[in-house]
């Protein structure tokens, strides 16, 4: 069995700040992991994933998210936010060959102010 | 740029009705899914599809849900005697291929009220 754990249900910072959102997994076999992010009133849109590789993967937007296996983490982050950045972002995990099947956090919300 | 489309965007049922919820997938794409999110809730993997068959579902996917690509374009969730317990965003994806190597795309969602 797999979980996702999304450590911050909301975040505030201020524009031109940097950000961290934590997101850590279980699981008994590899997965891939990714983020999505989610405007209002939008779908979710991908950010970016790991797949295998570069532990360091960067993603639309300015973002990146480093994988460490050891700490089953993968946790997203920019250097400096705009007040667009503010929405929804989703950590998930899908193993390879599950059809597509993507598990999800909880989800945190990120508040972006001037 | 291609995007998933759904409608309705908004729905309203009574308890006991059956609904569908259609989706667009984008034109090349061979492989479909639905999620739903259940207010305050996680973001849930409903069923996947491929080659007119469904390739993997979840637990929430009893015998109330089913799921159709009626003709070239467009791809449904019927849910078939709706329970208060089914109110929640339902979110259709698809993929080009196999998802993991290839990004799901999501559409917008159709917000399902059952009352």
């Amino acid at each position: 069995a797999q979980s996702v754990t999304q450590l911050d249900s909301q975040v505030p910072v201020f524009e031109e700040a940097p950000v961290e959102l934590r997101c850590n997994y279980s699981s008994s076999v590899s997965v891939y992991l990714f983020w999505y992010v989610q405007y209002p009133n939008q779908g979710l849109q991908l950010l970016l994933k790991y797949l295998s590789g570069s532990t360091l993967v960067k993603g639309i937007n300015g973002f990146e998210a480093e994988f460490n296996k050891s700490q089953t983490s993968f946790h997203l982050r920019k250097p400096s936010v705009h007040i667009s950045d503010t929405a929804e972002y989703f950590c998930a995990v899908m193993s390879p060959g599950s059809w597509g099947k993507l598990q999800f956090g909880a989800g945190t919300q990120v508040v972006v102010t001037p | 740029e291609p995007e998933v489309t759904q409608t309705p965007s908004h729905q309203v049922t009574q308890m006991g009705q059956e609904v569908i919820l259609r989706c667009v997938p984008i034109s090349n794409h061979l492989y479909f899914y639905w999620y739903r999110q259940i207010l305050g809730q996680k973001v849930e993997f409903l069923v996947s599809f491929y080659n007119n068959e469904i390739s993997e579902k979840s637990e929430i996917f009893d015998d109330q849900f089913s799921v159709e690509r009626p003709d070239g374009s467009n791809f449904t969730l019927k849910i078939r005697s709706t329970k208060l317990e089914d109110s929640a965003m339902y979110f259709c994806a698809s993929s080009e291929g196999v998802a993991g190597v290839e990004t799901q795309y999501f559409g917008p969602g159709t917000r399902l009220l059952v009352l």
